[in-house]
């Protein structure tokens, strides 16, 4: 079964302080990938995607993501997290071309900041 | 370019009412989909609509309907509305790029939608 997890529903970092979101999902095929961030009351941002090539991807607002095929897992990170960072992070599955508008989303990790 | 837009964005509708809401993709997008988003249940796929037709559908009964239209813009109707209808409804466009290729899906704001 197609699924995504995200281990951690809520996480508190210092200000300044790096951080990292894991994600690990279960798809039969090859997935693509993506990470989105979702403040209150809002929509979903995209941060950043991985289809292929270099394992490790750059978004915006300072995020990087690396896909490892061997652990199933796309984590997210960034090396020193902002106040304004605190937020729901969502990490999403989906397969290509005609079938692409069927995302899997995990359950959302929440990030706390603390001054 | 204009995001994805949703109207409207907040809706109180009484148990057994139906509910009708729009969603205008970006320009030159032809895909839209849409999600349900509850504290329960997360983010679930509704279904996805191309060139006027559904491509695929999720897991959610007949009385969630949806269409598009020529100008690519979409709607999705939820008949005799009960209270776990209550949630936020998002709509997310994409262009379709062909078999092989990715389809990244930019979300619009949503439709808050609270059913009593």
């Amino acid at each position: 079964a197609q699924s995504v997890t995200q281990p951690d529903i809520h996480i508190t970092v210092s200000e300044g302080a790096s951080l990292e979101l894991r994600c690990n999902y279960s798809y039969g095929a090859t997935p693509y990938l993506f990470w989105y961030v979702q403040s209150p009351g809002q929509g979903l941002q995209l941060l950043l995607k991985y289809f292929s090539g270099d394992t490790l991807v750059q978004g915006i607002k300072g995020f990087e993501a690396e896909f490892k095929r061997s652990q199933s897992s796309f984590n997210l990170r960034k090396p020193s997290v902002h106040w304004s960072d605190a937020a729901e992070y969502f990490c999403a599955v989906g397969p290509l071309g005609h079938q692409g508008g069927k995302l899997i989303f995990g359950q959302g990790t929440e990030l706390s900041v603390k001054p | 370019k204009a995001g994805v837009t949703q109207t409207p964005r907040y809706l109180i509708k009484t148990r057994g009412q139906q509910v009708t809401l729009s969603c205008s993709p970006i320009s030159g997008h032809r895909s839209v989909s849409w999600y349900q988003q509850t504290p329960g249940q997360g983010l679930q796929f509704l279904f996805e609509y191309f060139s006027e037709t559904q491509r695929n559908k999720g897991n959610f009964p007949g009385r969630f309907s949806g269409r598009q239209f020529s100008n690519s813009r979409s709607e999705m109707n939820v008949s005799t509305l009960e209270l776990g209808d209550s949630a936020l409804y998002l709509c997310a466009s994409s262009f379709p790029r062909g078999k092989q290729s990715q389809e990244t899906q930019y979300f619009g704001p949503g439709t808050r939608l609270l059913v009593l």
